[in-house]
């Protein structure tokens, strides 16, 4: 299957710094990416959809202004927490979709590794 | 609004064969994928349904009933290794999004 990276898999950073989060499409273009917030023993929260060229899609509830998305070329995405509180600890991953059908529907979602975010 | 249930917690044996449920309300409805995760990871892609039926791969095998709503992964010969959260997703509405239940933990046991 296709492969999405992220980076970094794991920071630790003081309250009120900003994080930047990139996820990168390895072997296939991606007009879609999909970041999503999981807290332990949960499921998969849906933050934002990104589409490449244009304005993220920010689910209800998530301050876009807090959580800066890009989505500057077919293959790169990138999430910023900005000034980061302890609250915004979470494991933050993202997934790329393949626009190629599966089945005849959206196509599937390649996830990337994750990278968990401490925030002292 | 749209929802899944899935079953929080499944226990099961070495060898056995356990099947975990999902059923779905959503609108727009394209299709039900499972997803692995296993604790610390990402989630890992296993199945994909667009149409009613089973679909095989090795020995896990996924069903749906699109005018039930509901669909299942099932496991067969269980190991170790697939201790892990199962997940069901629908693709659905316009855009398209992901609706992710809310997952079931599976602990296989020697």
């Amino acid at each position: 299957g296709a492969v999405v990276s992220q980076h970094p898999s794991r920071v630790i950073c003081k309250s009120g710094t900003s994080v930047k989060i990139e996820c990168r499409s390895l072997d296939f273009q991606a007009t879609t990416m999909f970041w999503y917030r999981q807290f332990p023993k949960k499921s998969l929260m849906l933050m934002a959809t990104s589409n490449e060229g244009s304005k993220a899609t920010y689910e209800q509830g998530v301050e876009k202004d807090k959580f800066l998305i890009n989505h500057a070329s077919l293959t790169l995405s990138t999430l910023t927490v900005t000034s980061a509180h302890p609250e915004d600890s979470s494991f933050y991953i993202c997934s790329a979709r393949e626009e190629v059908r599966l089945a005849g529907g959206p196509g599937e979602q390649f996830f990337g590794p994750g990278t968990r975010l401490t925030v002292l | 609004g749209q929802s899944l249930e899935q079953p929080s917690e499944v226990t099961a044996v070495e060898g056995a064969i356990v099947q975990i449920n999902c059923t779905y309300q959503t609108s727009g409805f394209y299709g039900l994928s499972w997803y692995q995760q296993h604790d610390g990871g990402a989630p890992t892609f296993l199945s994909y349904n667009a149409l009613d039926g089973l679909e095989e791969t090795g020995r896990f095998s996924s069903f749906l009933s699109r005018s039930d709503s509901y669909g299942y992964l099932l496991l067969q010969e269980l190991q170790m290794k697939d201790s892990a959260s199962y997940f069901c997703a629908v693709y659905a509405g316009n855009n398209r999004k992901l609706i992710w239940g809310l997952g079931t933990s599976l602990a296989v046991n020697p």
